[in-house]
């Protein structure tokens, strides 16, 4: 099956600093997303990318579909203590949205 | 809307037991999907539905069963816990091509 390596793993930045993470898979997607979840909760998604190339901003979210359909990266301006949490990728090939693909997620500090 | 329902929260089994995880939504919608979260892991997808009466495996299926006899309820059922089988278990569903899941709270399993 699909494979999504992410990078990187973890983050600790300082409040007010940009935060870049990407992931990378095996096989393209036609659909990337991007979710957050928060400590004891279950994900929501932030961003949703369905062509390749697209560029898509959520507030201070960014996030891009590659070119090549195998990779992806999101972007966080100016953070926040709230943003603090895990950040997954998850990669669809059908419209099924049932069976998405996970990445194992990158988890984010921020320092006030 | 009370969205995605999970129940119970918290689970410890002895390895051997059966016992099945409940899941409801009342958003009606079609697509269901069952989730298992290691710790320092994204999500793996265990069995999914497309509407009552229809499911299929995903990744990871072996130990689990799955029925949709309506469409509100989705339930998981662990046949012969296993310590593997310890994980925290979301529940998603989502409306027909829809893009975004929504998530239940998760249930946290402990198998000794």
């Amino acid at each position: 099956g699909q494979q999504l390596n992410r990078s990187p793993q973890s983050m600790f930045i300082q409040e007010g600093e940009d935060v870049s993470m990407n992931c990378t898979s095996s096989s393209i997607f036609n659909t990337w997303l991007w979710y957050k979840q928060d400590p004891g909760e279950g994900p929501v998604l932030l961003i949703a990318l369905y062509k390749a190339g697209e560029l898509t901003s959520n507030g201070r979210l960014t996030a891009q579909f590659g070119i090549t359909r195998k990779d992806s990266f999101l972007n966080i301006s100016a953070s926040i203590p709230s943003d603090v949490g895990i950040y997954f990728c998850a990669g669809r090939i059908d419209t099924n949205a049932g069976k998405s693909t996970f990445g194992d997620g990158t988890t984010l500090t921020v320092k006030p | 809307n009370a969205g995605v329902t999970q129940t119970p929260k918290f689970q410890v089994l002895k390895t051997g037991q059966s016992m099945t995880l409940q899941c409801a939504q009342d958003m009606n919608h079609e697509y269901m999907s069952w989730y298992r979260q290691d710790p320092g892991m994204g999500l793996r997808l265990i069995h999914y539905s497309v509407g009552a009466g229809i499911t299929d495996q995903g990744e990871v299926p072996n130990g689990y069963n799955v029925s949709r006899s309506t469409t509100e309820d989705f339930p998981l059922r662990l046949l012969s816990a296993a310590p593997s089988q310890t994980s925290v278990y979301f529940c998603a569903s989502s409306p027909w091509q829809g893009v975004k899941q929504y998530f239940g709270p998760g249930t946290r399993l402990t198998v000794t």
